[in-house]
C-alpha cells in the first residue's frame, strides 16, 4: 500500500516549457487535490476532483490544467511554465468529505523550479 | 476575514515545557476542525481531529471555542521532536477544505 505517489520528485524548467505532474493513490479515494505551497503563502488549492471524469477550479487554477481519466490518477500540466509557478505541489485524496471524516493523504510533493 | 487565520511564530520553546496557539476561523458553521503537522521539507499529515469541545491524543489537547471562533492546541512536556509546522485546518465549502499557514513550533533543547 504506497499511498498517494507523486512523479517526480524534483524538476527544473525554463520559462515556457511545459510538463505534467502525476499523482496516483492506491486507496479508492474518490477524491483528489492539487495544491500548492510557497514560503508564506500555505497551501493553496489549484484545482480537485471529486471522482473520475470531473474537475473543478480551486483558488489558485490560472496557468494549470488537470485531468482525472481514472479514478486513481490526477495529472496536473502547466503547459507554458513561468518563474511564479515555482513552487512545491502537493497531491492529495480523501474519501468523499463529510462531517465525521476529513482526512486528506497527501503526497511526498514536486520541487519545481522555473528559470 | 480569511477563512483560517495562525500566527506563524516561530515559537521557541525550551524541551519539556508547554507551548499553546490559536487557529481563527471565520465560518460559524463549521462542525469539525482539524490540526495537521507538517516536518520541514515533508509533506502535512493528519495530527488530530476535533469535533466537540476538544480532543486529547497523549500530550497533544486541541480545544474549541465556537463563541469566539477559534481553536487551539497545547503540546505538553514538548520534545525536540515536536518541532515541526502546525497547520489547522476547517473545511471550506466546495468539497474542500481551507488550511491555515501554520504554526512553527522550535522546540529548543
Amino acid at each position: 500500500n504506497a499511498g498517494v505517489t507523486q512523479t517526480p520528485k524534483f524538476r527544473v524548467l525554463k520559462t515556457g516549457q511545459s510538463m505534467t505532474l502525476l499523482c496516483a493513490q492506491d486507496m479508492n479515494h474518490e477524491y483528489m487535490y492539487w495544491y500548492r505551497q510557497d514560503p508564506g503563502m500555505g497551501l493553496r488549492l489549484i484545482h480537485y476532483s471529486v471522482g473520475e471524469g470531473t474537475t473543478a477550479k480551486g483558488e489558485v487554477p490560472d496557468g494549470y490544467n488537470v485531468s482525472r481519466l481514472k479514478k486513481q490518477n490526477f495529472l496536473l500540466g502547466l503547459e507554458s511554465a513561468a518563474p511564479s509557478q515555482t513552487s512545491v505541489y502537493f497531491c492529495a485524496s480523501s474519501y468523499p468529505l463529510r462531517v465525521s471524516y476529513n482526512e486528506q493523504f497527501f503526497g511526498p510533493g514536486t520541487r519545481l523550479t522555473v528559470l | 476575514r480569511k477563512e483560517v487565520e495562525q500566527d506563524p511564530g516561530p515559537f521557541n520553546v525550551p524541551e519539556g515545557a508547554t507551548v499553546a496557539f490559536n487557529c481563527t476561523y471565520s465560518n460559524s458553521a463549521s462542525q469539525s476542525f482539524f490540526w495537521y503537522r507538517q516536518d520541514c521539507r515533508k509533506e502535512p499529515k493528519l495530527l488530530m481531529s476535533v469535533y466537540s469541545s476538544g480532543n486529547e491524543d497523549g500530550r497533544f489537547t486541541a480545544q474549541l471555542n465556537r463563541a469566539s471562533q477559534y481553536i487551539s492546541l497545547l503540546i505538553r512536556d514538548s520534545k525536540l521532536s515536536d518541532s515541526a509546522t502546525y497547520l489547522c485546518v476547517v473545511p471550506g465549502g466546495n468539497n474542500r477544505l481551507a488550511f491555515g499557514k501554520g504554526n512553527q513550533v522550535v522546540v529548543i533543547p
